[in-house]
C-alpha cells in the first residue's frame, strides 16, 4: 500500500462543474496535509494546506479532512479550462518522526476541464 | 524576483559527465530539498537539508552528491551522469515551523 493514494485519473469535468479530488494515507499520525497544483512542464504550487478535520475554503478551493477516515479532498467550485492541471497531494510523515518529518507525495489526479 | 530559483534551466549531457545543479532561495527558509520527477513515478526525494550542517539521504541518492554552501544555497552534483538520470529536477524549501514547500522552477536534465 502505498503512502499516499491519488486517482491518477484523468478526471474530466465540464466547465463550471465542482471538480473533486480525492487523497488517501496510511499514517494516522499524520498532521499536515497539502494540495499543490502542477501544469505540465513546470513546477508544483500549493495552492492549500489543511491540519484540522473539517472544510477550509480558500476562494473557489475547498480542502476537506477527515482523519478518521484518512482522506483528504480537494473541491474546485466553478471549474475552468485554466484549472487543467495535476493536482498533488502531499501528508507529511507524522509527529513521531520528529525533526525529520517530510512531505510524502501522492502521484498526482490530472484533471481536464473540457469548455 | 522569484523566491527560488535554480540553474541552468535546460541541459543536455553526455554519459560520463560531470554535471551540477544549482538551487538559491531568498525566502529566508532553512530547509531545502531536491526532487526529481519522472512520468508515472510522481516527485522522488534525492536529499534533503535542515540547515548548513545537516544534509541527509532521501529515498533515491544513489549516483546524487549534495553541498549546502549557505543556508541560500544548495547545489546537487551528478558525479557520472547516465541516461536513466534524464528527468526534471526541482528544488524546494520549507521553514523549520512548518512543512509546506516552495519550488524553484525546475531544470530539465538530459543525458544522451
Amino acid at each position: 500500500q502505498k503512502e499516499v493514494e491519488q486517482n491518477s485519473g484523468p478526471l474530466s469535468v465540464p466547465e463550471g462543474a465542482i471538480a473533486s479530488l480525492n487523497c488517501t494515507y496510511s499514517d494516522r499520525g499524520s498532521q499536515s496535509f497539502f494540495w499543490y497544483r502542477q501544469y505540465s512542464g513546470k513546477s508544483p504550487e500549493l495552492i492549500m494546506f489543511i491540519y484540522s478535520n473539517g472544510d477550509k475554503e480558500d476562494g473557489r478551493f475547498t480542502a476537506q479532512l477527515n482523519k478518521a477516515s484518512q482522506y483528504v479532498s480537494l473541491l474546485i467550485r466553478d471549474s475552468q479550462p485554466s484549472d487543467s492541471a495535476t493536482y498533488l497531494c502531499a501528508v507529511n510523515k507524522g509527529f513521531w518522526a520528529g525533526n525529520n518529518r517530510k512531505l510524502i507525495w501522492g502521484l498526482g489526479t490530472s484533471l481536464a476541464v473540457n469548455p | 524576483d522569484a523566491d527560488v530559483t535554480q540553474t541552468p534551466r535546460n541541459r543536455i549531457t553526455k554519459t560520463g559527465k560531470r554535471i551540477m545543479l544549482e538551487c538559491s532561495q531568498t525566502k529566508g527558509h532553512d530547509r531545502m530539498y531536491w526532487y526529481r520527477q519522472d512520468p508515472g513515478l510522481g516527485l522522488r526525494l534525492i536529499y534533503y537539508s535542515f540547515d548548513v550542517k545537516d544534509i541527509n539521504k532521501g529515498e533515491i541518492s544513489d549516483g546524487y552528491s549534495v553541498s549546502r554552501q549557505a543556508q541560500a544555497k544548495f547545489s546537487l552534483s551528478l558525479e557520472s551522469a547516465i541516461p536513466n538520470q534524464t528527468a526534471l529536477y526541482f528544488c524546494a524549501t520549507s521553514d523549520s515551523g512548518e512543512y509546506e514547500q516552495y519550488f524553484g522552477p525546475g531544470t530539465r536534465l538530459t543525458v544522451t
